[in-house]
């Protein structure tokens, strides 16, 4: 099971792109790579999931590099409503490996 | 709209007093999940159900059950509450069993154990 290293925490300013890597040093070929947000008091929310090279939808952006070995989730503008903790996730299709949600990486936006 | 739901929100018991909590989804997925988060914790998760296929965490205490009695229900147990397991504690649901597969969160139910 891929361990993964996230800051644990950061602070930006309202207006201002963020990016919070994960380190996966232990990926596997079959795994992919999924990031959550989580408010106070409520349950995750799913944010993006990706392969490899970029993925990007209406929330956010994920990079991934071509080893793989990390990823790099970036957040365009942000405001003070996405303060929040972030957590990467890796896992395979199989669905044989647990979902292990790791420490996560407290983002404070500060207006 | 679809969603999953927990209640209650708050739960209080006592010390030793078995709590039951409960979820519900209009998803119609085959997957139900409970976890448990502590303060300022990550998300641990206890055990899951695929489809009426009950899998435990190797880790999770004899203390916690789960039921699942049809696709929309799933329940969790909690015979005899410590202090040490006042927490929220999530469900969620999803498709299928793999990572790719989107979890849906309910918003949780605080236990408090006194």
């Amino acid at each position: 099971l891929a361990k993964t290293t996230q800051p644990i925490s950061m602070d930006s300013y309202e207006g201002q792109e963020v990016n919070i890597t994960c380190s996966h040093n232990n990926i596997a070929t079959n795994d992919y790579i999924t990031w959550y947000q989580q408010f106070p008091s409520q349950g995750p929310r799913f944010i993006i999931q990706g392969y490899k090279t970029k993925v990007t939808n209406e929330v956010a952006s994920l990079f991934i590099p071509a080893d793989r070995k990390s990823s790099t989730l970036s957040l365009p503008r942000v405001s003070l409503s996405d303060t929040a903790v972030y957590y990467c996730l890796v896992g395979d299709r199989s669905g044989n490996t647990p979902l292990v949600f790791g420490k996560g990486t407290r983002l404070s936006v500060i207006a | 709209d679809a969603m999953v739901i927990q209640n209650p929100r708050y739960q209080v018991t006592q010390f030793g007093k078995p709590v039951t909590l409960s979820c519900s989804q209009t998803l119609n997925h085959n997957v139900m999940y409970w976890y448990q988060q502590k303060s300022s914790q990550a998300p641990k998760l206890l055990f899951h159900y695929y489809d009426k296929d009950f899998n435990n965490e190797a880790d999770t205490p004899d203390n916690f059950q789960s039921r699942r009695p049809n696709t929309s229900f799933c329940f969790l147990d909690i015979r005899s509450p410590g202090l040490g397991d006042a927490a929220m504690y999530l469900c969620a649901t999803s498709r299928g069993p793999s990572l790719q597969e989107t979890q849906y969160f309910g918003p949780g139910t605080r236990l408090l154990v006194l």
